[in-house]
């Protein structure tokens, strides 16, 4: 059973636009939420983290917004750019990481 | 990659030949982790340590075991592979405990496919 949904599996932007992943979760005993960028052949890099008692951390053009009512929390990137192009995990930790299924993400010039 | 190396980077081998995937850090950090990633699946936890000769199991470790017997080195060990084992294998370091703010960085990957 996948503790923590991702959605969608695959994302398709501009460059200049707005890229949002979403991930969504039930086991309420988490307690930390990193996101991770993965460049193919390379091994998966924390991106931005949260903690549950903020609803919104912001480095540079990366957003995370945190709903703990709701048990879901999203990555914005804001005006995207080719570089950007990566796969994307949210994560969800107690005594240990439990991974989404993962975001392709093209920005097409 | 955080001073972490893996290998072998690529192998193919056959069904019930064992196989050792090593990690190796020049971090000395406590804590050392081995995934896998599948499509579909995301990352999965397989094995961890926390110090020399202590390891626990993961989320996904049946078919595998681990080794630590340097600060240095982790060992994944597949003793008799199966084509269920075909995947791509990470390890991942981080200086605090499972729990917490706890920034993992992760190796460069090993790919194994089992024939």
């Amino acid at each position: 059973q996948q503790q923590v949904k991702q959605s969608p599996q695959s994302l398709i932007v501009q460059k200049g636009g707005i890229s949002i992943i979403n991930c969504a979760y039930e086991n309420t005993a988490f307690d930390y939420f990193p996101w991770y960028q993965q460049f193919p052949g390379k091994g998966p890099a924390l991106l931005i983290a949260i903690r549950p008692d903020v609803s919104e951390k912001k480095e540079g053009r990366f957003t995370i917004s945190f709903n703990k009512s709701a048990k879901q929390f999203s990555l914005h990137i804001m005006d995207s750019q080719p570089g950007d192009s990566a796969t994307y995990f949210c994560a969800a930790s107690t005594n240990q990481f439990y991974f989404g299924t993962g975001t392709s993400l093209t920005v097409i010039p | 990659d955080a001073g972490i190396t893996q290998s072998p980077r690529h192998k193919v081998t056959e069904t019930g030949t064992p196989v050792t995937l090593r990690c190796h850090q020049t971090e000395n950090h406590r804590y050392m982790y081995w995934y896998r990633q599948d499509p579909g699946h995301g990352l999965r936890l397989i094995h961890y340590s926390y110090g020399v000769k202590d390891t626990d199991k993961g989320e996904v470790s049946d078919g595998y075991s681990v080794s630590r017997s340097k600060t240095e080195d982790f060992l994944l060990t597949l003793e008799s592979a199966t084509s269920s084992q075909t995947s791509v294998y990470f390890c991942a370091i981080s200086t605090v405990g499972l729990a917490g703010s706890n920034e993992q960085f992760f190796g460069p990957g090993t790919r194994l496919t089992v024939l």
